[in-house]
């Protein structure tokens, strides 16, 4: 695609459910970038991979968070035994590795934990 | 502990009149600084950037200005357009240790008044 593509657009999840947020990037794009963004705040970074690596999980907020990448191109965001305060507009982003002035965030994944 | 500061949540302004919004940041390594833009439901896009040892770079209406002793930095729109109402992000970039990634500000609503 010509973007980068996040599905769904919006999840409800009861709490204490699993739930898969996947991220489609550009093509070509090695560098790949997840970050969450609550209410009232700008994206926090989460996870940063290069190719099939997590080279930087850092903000991951807890071991319930756990993102993959297993063929260098499509990437999960998985969140187990999800809580309220999980809920947030999840972005990915995507760019050559190197330059992360160029990257492009797809529309985001609304996650709503009732 | 926030790196990327912007203390104003929000800016009105009429059309035809300039905006400037403010960003400070406490980190010397950065390296780049960028401003997005944010509609509802989508994700940020890029709008500017300007690299640390530069003190000014413009792109038709919209122009960065870095002051590094004051560790601030500022987004002239002139003139201001209807279409500009967004939510702006002030970011940063910082690459160490392997991993690059953006850091964040809240961003600051403006509103372009017809």
């Amino acid at each position: 695609g010509a973007g980068v593509s996040q599905t769904p657009s919006n999840k409800v999840t009861e709490k204490g459910k699993y739930v898969e947020l996947r991220c489609d990037p550009i093509s070509g794009h090695t560098a790949l970038y997840w970050y969450r963004q609550s209410l009232g705040q700008g994206p926090e970074f989460l996870i940063y991979f290069q190719g099939t690596g997590a080279a930087d999980d850092s903000g991951l907020p807890n071991d319930r968070f756990f993102a993959v990448r297993p063929e260098g191109s499509v990437s999960t965001l998985k969140i187990q035994r999800t809580e309220r305060g999980d809920s947030a507009v999840y972005l990915c982003a995507s760019s050559l590795v190197g330059r992360p002035t160029e990257a492009f965030f797809g529309q985001g994944t609304r996650l709503t934990v009732v | 502990d926030q790196q990327v500061k912007q203390n104003s949540p929000s800016l009105s302004v009429q059309e035809g009149r300039i905006s400037i919004l403010n960003c400070d940041y406490t980190n010397s390594m950065f390296d780049y600084f960028l401003w997005y833009k944010k509609y509802p439901a989508e994700g940020p896009t890029f709008l500017i950037s300007i690299s640390s040892i530069k003190d000014k770079n413009e792109d038709g209406r919209f122009t960065v200005f870095l002051n590094k002793s004051a560790k601030h930095l500022s987004l002239h729109i002139v003139p201001s357009q209807p279409g500009d109402s967004a939510v702006y992000f002030c970011a940063a970039t910082i690459a160490q240790g392997g991993s690059e990634k953006l850091v964040f500000g809240k961003g600051t609503k403006l509103t372009v008044n017809p």
